[in-house]
């Protein structure tokens, strides 16, 4: 059975500074890797999708890597902002088409 | 419309009422999820609809939780006789239904059972 986690459970950075979010998972026989942001009270906003054979994906400060063979995704996010702060959530999609998630890494950003 | 819409976004009902939450996915996605989140708990995979293919009901938690999806469009998910342990939010999601689409999450039903 997949198991996904997220470790720490909880960040807190100064403004400016990078923030690294590790993800692992248990499984490597999956089709690909998506990273989500969670605001309070609010529903997933997708971040990056990573397909299995891909190593990366960027989109403006956010970087994620994925080392399929060692279970292993982290989510770069360069020079932080208050606004960044959120719940950040890794996701394993592999047969079934059904998503694993991990418990989430809390961040906060201070100003 | 231009996301997955929910509704009710909230809903208060008192123990052993029925009640009915709606999903209306992006148009053209053939992917349908319903997830839960309980407070302070990680997302629990409920059931996932895929085109006109017979639903994954594996993660539905006990028989007073039901699914169904008419017209390969808008989903509809049942709880009967709601415990206040079904308290959560709960999230649907769609794609484009092929592997390697990136899935889209509603903001959510808020159910509190009181």
């Amino acid at each position: 059975k997949q198991e996904v986690t997220q470790i720490p459970a909880a960040l807190s950075v100064p403004e400016g500074e990078n923030l690294v979010l590790n993800c692992s998972f248990t499984d490597s026989a999956i089709y690909n890797l998506q990273w989500f942001r969670q605001d309070p009270g609010k529903g997933l906003t997708s971040l990056l999708l990573i397909q299995s054979s891909q190593r990366e994906q960027t989109s403006g400060r956010l970087n994620a890597s994925l080392d399929k063979s060692s279970g292993r995704s982290t989510l770069y996010i360069a020079a932080s902002q208050p606004g960044d702060s959120a719940t950040y959530l890794c996701a394993v999609i592999a047969a079934g088409n059904k998503l694993t998630f991990g418990g989430g890494t809390r961040v906060l950003v201070k100003p | 419309g231009a996301g997955v819409s929910q509704s009710p976004s909230n809903k208060v009902t008192e123990k052993g009422k029925d009640v009915e939450l709606r999903c209306d996915p992006i148009s053209g996605h053939t992917a349908l999820y319903w997830y839960r989140q309980s407070l302070g708990q990680g997302l629990e995979f409920l059931i996932y609809f895929q085109g006109n293919s017979a639903p994954d009901k594996s993660g539905l938690p006990s028989d007073r939780f039901s699914a169904e999806r008419t017209g390969g469009s808008v989903s509809t998910l049942t709880i009967q006789r709601t415990q206040q342990e079904d308290s959560a939010v709960y999230l649907c999601a769609s794609s484009l239904g092929t592997t390697g689409n990136t899935i889209y999450f509603g903001e959510g039903s808020w159910l509190t059972v009181v």
